[in-house]
């Protein structure tokens, strides 16, 4: 079966902290790795991973993968409170030919001012 | 595009009652799934299409529970008979295939449903 595990569960901060926030998987045929950020309603996507070693950026935010070690981590430097969310790993699997995304139970974040 | 459309936004129904969650998925998507969202399971996958044939439905709950999609515009989720155990936020998502870089899988609003 599938898994896709993130730690922490839950992590308070102060604003201007920076976090990382983790997710392990263990699944057959990977295909890639997506970071979704919610809030109040649906999921938004951050990144997208599929090669080791290549961190992806978008302002504070920035993600690596490490196929060989099975997790990736997603990091928030000098944290505001539009930060607070939960944080979503989800991870692309083929399965017979078809794709499905399973997805981690999230880190909730919460910056405090 | 709109986007993925769900409906409804909420739903309180009594225990015992049938309960049918819409989807619209964005059009051109091939795939659309639907997730079932609780503070204990977080994130789960229930059940995913691929050109309208339900692929892997292993994540259904129980027998009460089935899925729909008539054609490439339009899915339905139904609970019959609806539990309290199945209150939770219920997400339509929908994706082209294969999921490209930098895209993603598209999801919809979510239906908040209360079973009391």
């Amino acid at each position: 079966e599938d898994k896709v595990v993130q730690s922490p569960l839950s992590l308070v901060v102060h604003e201007g902290d920076t976090v990382t926030l983790n997710c392990s998987y263990e699944v057959t045929n990977f295909r890639s790795l997506l970071w979704y950020k919610q809030e109040k309603k649906a999921p938004t996507f951050l990144f997208m991973l599929t090669s080791s070693g290549i961190e992806k950026k978008s302002g504070r935010l920035s993600s690596i993968l490490d196929k060989k070690e099975l997790f990736s981590i997603l990091n928030i430097t000098a944290t505001q409170t539009g930060d607070s969310a939960i944080y979503l790993c989800a991870v692309e699997v083929e399965n017979f030919g078809n794709e499905k995304l399973t997805f981690g139970t999230g880190t909730r974040l919460t910056i405090i001012p | 595009d709109a986007g993925v459309i769900q409906s409804p936004r909420h739903e309180v129904t009594e225990m015992g009652q049938e309960v049918t969650l819409r989807c619209k998925p964005i059009s051109g998507h091939d795939y659309l799934f639907w997730y079932r969202q609780t503070m204990m399971r977080g994130l789960e996958l229930l059940i995913y299409f691929n050109n309208n044939v339900p692929i892997d439905d292993s994540g259904m709950p129980e027998d009460r529970f089935s899925a729909k999609m008539p054609n490439a515009s339009f899915s339905t989720l139904k609970i019959q008979p609806s539990e309290p155990r199945d209150s939770a936020v219920y997400f339509c998502a929908s994706s082209k295939r294969p999921l490209v870089p930098n895209t993603e899988a598209f999801f919809g609003q979510g239906t908040r449903l209360t079973v009391v």
